[in-house]
């Protein structure tokens, strides 16, 4: 059975800290992984990665995926307020339907 | 620019009673799904049309019905509410019916049924 694994769970940090999200999947015929930030509505999109290595980057975010190893963390470097959500990962699966693997997520709180 | 909207945003109903969920997006996305996010659950898939005029069960389909009215437009249908029906559901659509594209999610309808 497909499964994406999100951890830690929730995280509590403090603004300036460095955080590192993981997201370990087991599916069969990968074709992508992408993260996504949830406020409180609609999950935002944030990166997509396709290829083993070669790190994704969006100001503080920073992606990278490891397909050997099946897994991709996300990096939040000199976290702020703004930085709190959650996290979503999923994998996207092969086939013609384009279908995504959601994990649970990682709920992290930014403290002032 | 609207993206993906969805309405209503909130809606109360009585077990057994029906209620359609519609879903716009702007985008001219080919592709549009429904999910549904439970705590603890994360998202999963209701149903998904790949193209106008097809849609396919995902992975929890049961108690609902869709509809892709056009290329714009997929709503979502539950015959007979049912309190385990209860969640947030989100529509969601993506540019391409082949290989893997961002999707792009609405701001939910939080769904209670009592």
């Amino acid at each position: 059975e497909d499964k994406v694994v999100q951890s830690p769970l929730s995280l509590v940090v403090h603004e300036g800290d460095t955080v590192t999200l993981n997201c370990s999947y087991e599916v069969t015929n990968f074709r992508s992984l992408l993260w996504y930030k949830q406020e409180k509505k609609a999950p935002t999109f944030l990166f997509m990665l396709t290829s083993s290595g070669i790190e994704k980057k969006s100001g503080r975010l920073s992606s990278i995926l490891d397909k050997k190893e099946l897994f991709s963390i996300l990096n939040i470097t000199a976290t702020q307020t703004g930085d709190s959500a959650v996290y979503l990962c999923a994998v996207g699966s092969g086939g013609a339907t384009n279908k995504l693997i959601f994990g649970t997520g990682t709920l992290l709180a930014v403290q002032p | 620019n609207a993206g993906v909207t969805q309405t209503p945003k909130f809606q109360v109903l009585k077990t057994g009673q029906s209620m359609t969920l519609q879903c716009a997006q702007d985008m001219n996305h080919n592709s549009m799904y429904w999910y549904r996010q439970d705590p603890g659950m994360g998202l999963r898939l209701i149903y998904y049309s790949a193209s106008e005029g097809t849609t396919d069960k995902g992975e929890v389909p049961n108690g609902y019905n869709v509809s892709r009215l056009n290329k714009r437009e997929f709503s979502l249908r539950l015959e007979s509410a049912a309190p385990s029906q209860t969640s947030v559901y989100f529509c969601a659509s993506s540019e391409a019916q082949a290989g893997v594209q961002p999707q792009h999610f609405g701001d939910g309808t939080r769904l209670s049924i009592l």
